[in-house]
């Protein structure tokens, strides 16, 4: 099966700084899907990163999907305290007609003001 | 567009006891999913459904968790009998027909098992 490791687990940044959270897939990735969740809320999806090499952007948020396809980073330029939250990195499985995703534990995000 | 609606927020059971969550999904979406988050984890899939049938439930936990989805609209899950470990944030997702749709959450019932 599958795994997805999140690095780092959790981490404090003054605001107005820059950050990159990791995720690293034991398979090679056929969909990468990025999304935020705050305390006692559902997820809320950010972004789909399909082909190697693929780099995605929204807002202050970029994602990047490595050449091999087996790590994605996402990289918060200016952080401000609304992106606070935990983010989940989450893979499509190989070769189905639908988008079951296997998440990882992931990343907690304090910005401090 | 309405988002994906679960219904209760919170729930507080003993162990032993039966309790069963509702999940509305967003109009049109063909594929219906329960995820499973234990604090600090991701989620964790339980069941997935394709219109009104199951394609999925490899993790689920059948001697005590049961779901259905009628008519291909609104599911329920229901756990009899929970046990402390099912103490979790049950996530209910749907999404598009099709590999590349993402998937849509709504804000979960959260089950504390006493």
């Amino acid at each position: 099966s599958q795994e997805l490791e999140q690095s780092p687990q959790s981490l404090i940044v003054q605001e107005g700084k820059n950050l990159t959270i990791n995720c690293t897939s034991s398979k090679t990735l056929y969909g990468l899907y990025w999304y935020k969740q705050k305390y006692g809320e559902g997820l809320i999806f950010l972004m789909m990163l399909q082909k190697g090499g693929e780099e995605k952007s929204h807002e202050k948020i970029t994602a990047k999907l490595d050449e091999k396809k087996q790590q994605s980073s996402l990289h918060i330029t200016a952080s401000q305290p609304s992106h606070a939250g935990i983010y989940l990195c989450g893979a499509a499985g190989q070769g189905l007609g639908y988008s079951t995703l296997t998440f990882g534990k992931g990343t907690m995000l304090l910005v401090s003001p | 567009e309405a988002g994906v609606a679960q219904s209760p927020r919170y729930k507080i059971i003993e162990k032993r006891q039966s309790v069963a969550f509702w999940c509305n999904p967003i109009s049109g979406h063909a594929t219906l999913y329960w995820y499973q988050q234990i604090l600090g984890q991701g989620p964790k899939l339980l069941i997935q459904f394709q219109n009104n049938g199951v394609v999925d439930d490899s993790q689920l936990p059948k001697d005590r968790f049961s779901a259905e989805r009628l008519k291909g609209v609104d599911s329920t899950l229901k756990i009899q009998p929970a046990k402390l470990e099912d103490s979790a944030v049950y996530l209910c997702a749907s999404s598009r027909q099709g590999r590349n749709s993402p998937l849509h959450f709504g804000n979960g019932t959260r089950l504390t098992v006493t």
